[in-house]
């Protein structure tokens, strides 16, 4: 059984800090990974995605992973009260997608 | 250009009745997925196609679950007959798949199913 773990939050947050959100996955043949942001009654956007060893930066976000630890994370530098979401971990094996439970980020203005 | 696209929105039925959803996927992408939400859940994988041939069935229901893809690009689902704990979103998502790489998927808006 792929295994994908995630905090459940709700992580809270002050407008301008930065957000860190973490995964773990137990299938070592995953390439590829991503993160994908869920606003509440809306379907999952993807934000991120990243196939290698080390950080990838997207404007406010980077994503970090570490293929031998099995662990991937979401940083958000300079955090909004727009990024108040849930962020779910999807890494890829075999052509499809392992969803996390989500972790819940709340934004205080 | 035009995301996935979904139908319907919500869908509200009663207990052993039958209920379709169907999604039309982006233009170019040869994978199509159907998962399911349950509330505070991450999605589940139902099934996958690549072009018209179903490649991984395993969690979907067969018993009251099917599953078609025309001509390799529009899909739809069906349950027959619903029960309660069928209801959740019901996502269509669509991706570029090339030898087992995911490139990310898109995703439709969904279906809410209730089923009461």
């Amino acid at each position: 059984q792929k295994e994908v773990e995630q905090n459940s939050g709700p992580l809270s947050v002050p407008e301008g800090a930065i957000a860190s959100l973490n995964c773990t996955y137990s299938d070592r043949g995953s390439q590829s990974f991503f993160w994908y942001r869920q606003y509440s009654g809306k379907s999952p956007e993807l934000i991120m995605s990243i196939y290698s060893n080390g950080d990838k930066e997207d404007g406010r976000f980077t994503a970090q992973l570490n293929k031998a630890s099995q662990y991937v994370s979401l940083l958000i530098r300079d955090s909004q009260p727009s990024d108040s979401a849930t962020y779910l971990c999807a890494p890829g094996s075999q052509g499809n997608l392992i969803f996390g439970k989500g972790t819940k980020l709340s934004v205080k203005p | 250009e035009a995301g996935v696209v979904q139908s319907p929105r919500y869908k509200i039925i009663e207990k052993k009745q039958p209920v379709a959803f169907w999604c039309n996927p982006i233009s170019g992408h040869n994978t199509l997925y159907w998962y399911r939400q349950n509330l505070g859940q991450g999605p589940e994988l139902l099934i996958r196609y690549e072009n018209e041939e179903a490649v991984d069935d395993s969690q979907l229901p067969k018993d009251r679950f099917s599953a078609e893809r025309l001509k390799g690009v529009d899909s739809t689902l069906k349950i027959q007959p619903a029960e309660l704990g069928d209801s959740a979103v019901y996502l269509c998502a669509s991706s570029l798949v090339v030898a087992d790489s995911n490139y990310g998927y898109t995703f439709g808006s969904g279906t809410r199913l209730t089923v009461v």
